[in-house]
């Protein structure tokens, strides 16, 4: 078990340019969520996926921002025509439920900076 | 819509001294709480997840007890450390029956300073 990864763990930008983050969960872990957090807040629920499928995505995510999750694996972020206020962090967690309930557990996120 | 309210928003408190940061929520209608300590810059560390029918969970010198009644938790830290300083996180998970019983609701944290 080596944990959530994510890649890029930084990223700087220039407004109007694409980007794309990376998520790789534990092993078996069937369950993949983004949340966003930026300065002196709690992290946001952005999207869920059970296995290869997005069964949510929240209000916060406007059609400029993409998640995959191909073969229920690994999940990619994307992020279409930066703006300024899309500067945060980007958190990944996976779970898997089982007899014992759910715990998510987290990645060490991703800072983009937009400028 | 579920409000998770974390007091205080910062806290500094000197080395040895046993500590509690409180957590409260609208919606009694949850089905786990955790707390989470998050170092700056980092992600965020599962410390302690409570299930709505438990009262308390302790692990090493971290309890946390819940109301769910009153919409309540609180994180007791014993005989704090300077490696404590971090910021400390609660969410809560719904509990309801139609599908949406998975996103974690977070408030903004209590910032913890041990001092040596």
């Amino acid at each position: 078990d080596t944990g959530v990864s994510q890649d890029p763990r930084h990223k700087i930008t220039k407004r109007g340019q694409n980007v794309t983050f990376r998520c790789d969960p534990i092993s078996e872990h069937n369950r993949l969520y983004w949340y966003r957090q930026t300065l002196g807040q709690g992290p946001e629920f952005l999207t869920y996926f059970q296995n290869e499928a997005q069964l949510e995505k929240s209000r916060l995510l406007s059609d400029r921002f993409s998640a995959e999750r191909p073969k229920g694996s690994f999940s990619t972020l994307e992020i279409q025509r930066t703006e300024q206020g899309d500067s945060a962090m980007y958190l990944c967690a996976s779970s898997y439920v089982g007899v014992g309930g759910e715990t998510q557990y987290f990645g060490p996120g991703t800072r983009l900076l937009v400028l | 819509k579920q409000e998770v309210t974390q007091i205080p928003a910062a806290l500094s408190v000197p080395e040895g001294e046993n500590l509690v940061l409180n957590c409260s929520f609208t919606d009694s209608a949850i089905y786990n709480l955790q707390w989470f300590r998050q170092d700056p810059g980092k992600g965020l560390t599962s410390l302690l997840l409570i299930q709505s029918s438990q009262r308390e969970q302790t692990s090493g010198r971290l309890n946390a007890s819940l109301d769910k009644s009153s919409g309540r938790s609180t994180l007791y830290i014993a005989a704090s450390q300077p490696g404590d300083s971090a910021t400390y996180l609660c969410a809560v998970r719904p509990f309801n029956s139609g599908g949406s019983n998975y996103k974690l609701t977070f408030g903004k944290g209590t910032l913890l300073t041990v001092n040596p």
